[in-house]
């Protein structure tokens, strides 16, 4: 059974940093891995999908790398500001029949002005 | 090109009372998944369907919980005499294919029971 954990479940750093999001993953059989954004109150959007034979994916100031031997992924947000604050999803679509994706709890982001 | 679609976005009933979700897919889509976020936890699959066709049920809760995405109009998900643990947000994404096909998500709809 895939399960997805995501650390640190919340984290706060001051405007401008560079931060580092980290999900796991224990069944490294996965289709792709997905990062998305949750505002409070509101639906998901999609912020990069990386293939099980890529490495990286980046958008912006935004980069996702992956590592599906070791079930890890990482979401690295350059030159953080305060409309970053969010919690970001970690989800992995696992082969071998049921099509749907497993997500971590998140991080919960705040990005001090 | 609309995203998916889901109404209403706010639905508050009383314990008892039936709860209709729906969700229409994006154009071209016809593949469509349920999922439920409860307070404090992640999203967790509830049901994938096809047109006119359940794939995979396992996430559903076996009683009081139905979903069906008719050959015309939306998907629907619904539950029958809610209970206050049934209160979540609840969220559906829609695929042009199924398998390695990114699945595009809804707003959600925050279900309250009261």
């Amino acid at each position: 059974k895939q399960e997805v954990t995501q650390i640190p479940a919340a984290l706060s750093v001051p405007e401008g940093e560079n931060l580092v999001l980290n999900c796991s993953f224990t069944d490294s059989a996965i289709y792709n891995l997905q990062w998305f954004r949750q505002d409070p109150g509101k639906g998901l959007t999609s912020l990069l999908l990386i293939q099980s034979s890529q490495r990286e994916q980046t958008s912006g100031r935004l980069n996702a790398s992956l590592d599906k031997s070791s079930g890890r992924s990482t979401l690295y947000i350059a030159a953080s500001q305060p409309g970053d604050s969010a919690t970001y999803l970690c989800a992995v679509l696992t082969q071998g029949g049921s099509e749907k994706l497993v997500f971590g709890k998140g991080t919960k982001l705040t990005v001090n002005p | 090109n609309a995203g998916v679609m889901q109404n209403p976005r706010h639905l508050v009933r009383r314990r008892g009372q039936e709860a209709r979700l729906r969700c229409s897919p994006m154009k071209g889509h016809s593949h469509v998944y349920w999922y439920r976020q409860l307070p404090e936890e992640g999203l967790k699959f509830m049901v994938y369907l096809q047109k006119e066709n359940i794939i995979d049920e396992s996430g559903m809760p076996k009683e009081r919980f139905s979903a069906e995405f008719p050959k015309e109009g939306p998907s629907i998900l619904r539950i029958q005499q809610v209970v206050r643990g049934d209160s979540a947000a609840y969220f559906c994404a829609s695929s042009r294919q199924g398998g390695n096909t990114e699945a595009f998500f809804g707003q959600g709809t925050r279900l309250t029971v009261v």
